[in-house]
């Protein structure tokens, strides 16, 4: 079945440094591909998505790009902040849309001042 | 935005007790809900799909006698795990599909951790 997986940590790392979390997938199909953040104390939120081969996804300085060929959606930010401390999810969907999700492990970030 | 409160945030209870978890979508109405467990270093799983007046479809390995769900309003889902045992124990998490609409249709709740003593 289709399946993520996903650098694990937690990871600290310190402010205006350089993010990458790594993900991969498994799928039958063609996949749309997510990467989901929750913040403490807070529901799981949209951070981007891919519907397709060769798509970037950005949003608050993250990008993520949509790679058929090595089937991978690692996330990158070039300098984190202390905020964007939380945990991040990549997850995908095999149906086009994202309801029925396939998550990862989650991965949490701690960065500090 | 859109908002999914889900209560209680965690709960403690003893072994062979039952525990009700609630899942509102608080500015929009929801046909759909979808509820997830996740254990200590492991994936979120998807359990069970909750439908608004209907039956809620349960994936494969999930004992729907065991994780009753309730889908009542347009609003509302319950998840109601009964005579919990210590197995249980783990992080649940709710989502609710937001119709109709254009843009992002999916909002999660804050999740639930149980604990089962």
């Amino acid at each position: 079945g289709d399946s993520v997986t996903q650098m694990e940590g937690p990871v600290t790392l310190s402010e205006e440094a350089f993010l990458t979390i790594n993900c991969t997938y498994t799928a039958t199909g063609y996949p749309s591909l997510f990467w989901y953040v929750q913040y403490p104390g807070e529901g799981l939120q949209l951070l981007l998505k891919a519907t397709k081969a060769d798509d970037k996804g950005s949003n608050k300085g993250f990008e993520a790009t949509y790679r058929k060929e090595t089937t991978s959606f690692h996330l990158e930010k070039g300098s984190v902040q202390v905020s964007d401390s939380a945990v991040y999810f990549c997850a995908l969907s095999d149906w086009g849309g994202s309801e029925k999700l396939v998550f990862g492990k989650g991965m949490k970030l701690t960065v500090n001042p | 935005g859109a908002v999914v409160s889900q209560h209680p945030s965690w709960v403690i209870c003893k072994s062979g007790t039952s525990v009700k978890i609630e899942c509102r979508s608080l500015d929009f109405q929801a046909t759909t809900m979808f509820w997830y467990r996740q254990f200590p270093k492991q994936s979120l799983m998807l359990m069970a799909t909750s439908n608004e007046g209907s039956k809620a479809t349960y994936e494969q390995g999930v004992e729907k006698d065991k994780f009753l769900i309730n889908h009542a309003s347009l609003t509302l889902s319950t998840l109601t795990v009964t005579s919990a045992h210590p197995e249980d124990s783990s992080f649940y998490i709710c989502s609710a599909r937001k119709d109709p609409g254009s843009g992002e249709k999916l909002f999660f709740g804050s999740g639930t951790q149980l604990s089962v003593l």
